[in-house]
C-alpha cells in the first residue's frame, strides 16, 4: 500500500534561516509525490510535485523539494524562511498502482517561523 | 483562488440532522474528491468521482453519501449527524485524465454539530 509519513508534528525556525520539512514515502513502483500548504481556515494550496526527472523540484513561494529514491524521502526546503511561511504543510503520494485516483496525505507538519 | 467552489462555508446544526455540502470543480476538471479534516487530525479521504461515476472510496461512513451530477458539481450528504462529525470538509478537483495531475482544493465547509 502507498503511504507517506511526516515524522515531525512541528518545526520551528528563525526567519532568514533555511527550513526543512521532512517526508518519507512507501510505494510500490515509481512515486508521484506532492507538497501542499494550508494556512489557517483555508484550503490546501499546491506547492510542487515530483513525477520524474530532476531530483530537485522547484515550486511556489521559493520552496523546493529533493527527491531521494535511496532514502525514500521527499523533503521540502527553503533557503531563507519568512514569517509568512508559517502554516501547516502536507506531503502526499498518488497511488499509481491499483487505483491512481487515490491520494494519500501525511499527517501534516506545522511550521513556525519566528521573527 | 483555486477555482474550486464550496458552499456553505460554515454550517451549524444539531445532532441527528442531515446536511448537504456542495462543490463545483474547476472548469474542465472531471474528477472530484472529498476529504474530512477533524481537529488535530490530518486529511481523511472519503470518496472520489470521475465524470459522474464513483472511482475510489476511503473511510466514508455509511451515514455519508455523495454523488456527482452531469454538470460535474458534487454533493456530499451527511445524515444522522453526531458530535464527532464536526470537521472541515474539503472538496478537491483534478483533470482526472493525467496520472501526474495534482489536486486543487476548495476553501472547505466547516460543519459544527451541537
Amino acid at each position: 500500500a502507498q503511504s507517506v509519513a511526516q515524522p515531525e508534528d512541528q518545526v520551528n525556525v528563525a526567519e532568514g534561516n533555511p527550513l526543512t520539512v521532512k517526508c518519507t514515502y512507501s510505494v510500490s513502483g515509481n512515486p508521484y509525490l506532492f507538497w501542499y500548504v494550508q494556512y489557517p481556515n483555508r484550503g490546501l494550496q499546491f506547492l510542487l510535485k515530483y513525477i520524474t526527472g530532476d531530483n530537485l523540484v522547484k515550486g511556489s513561494y521559493g520552496f523546493e523539494a529533493e527527491f531521494n529514491k535511496s532514502q525514500t524521502s521527499f523533503h521540502l526546503k527553503k533557503p531563507s524562511a519568512l514569517v509568512s511561511d508559517s502554516a501547516l504543510y502536507f506531503c502526499a503520494v498518488r497511488d499509481i498502482g491499483g487505483n491512481f485516483n487515490k491520494f494519500y496525505f501525511g499527517s501534516g507538519t506545522k511550521l513556525n517561523v519566528k521573527p | 483562488d483555486s477555482g474550486v467552489t464550496q458552499t456553505p462555508k460554515h454550517l451549524i446544526t444539531a445532532t441527528g440532522q442531515r446536511v448537504t455540502l456542495r462543490c463545483s470543480p474547476r472548469s474542465g476538471d472531471l474528477s472530484v474528491y472529498w476529504y474530512q479534516q477533524s481537529l488535530d487530525q490530518g486529511l481523511q479521504f472519503l470518496i472520489q468521482y470521475y465524470n459522474g461515476e464513483e472511482r475510489a472510496k476511503g473511510n466514508i461512513l455509511e451515514r455519508f453519501s455523495a454523488q456527482q451530477f452531469p454538470d460535474l458539481h458534487s454533493e456530499l450528504n451527511l445524515s444522522s449527524l453526531e458530535l464527532g462529525d464536526s470537521a472541515l470538509y474539503f472538496c478537491a478537483s483534478s483533470v482526472g485524465s493525467s496520472r501526474a495531475g495534482e489536486l486543487f482544493f476548495g476553501e472547505g465547509s466547516r460543519l459544527t454539530v451541537l
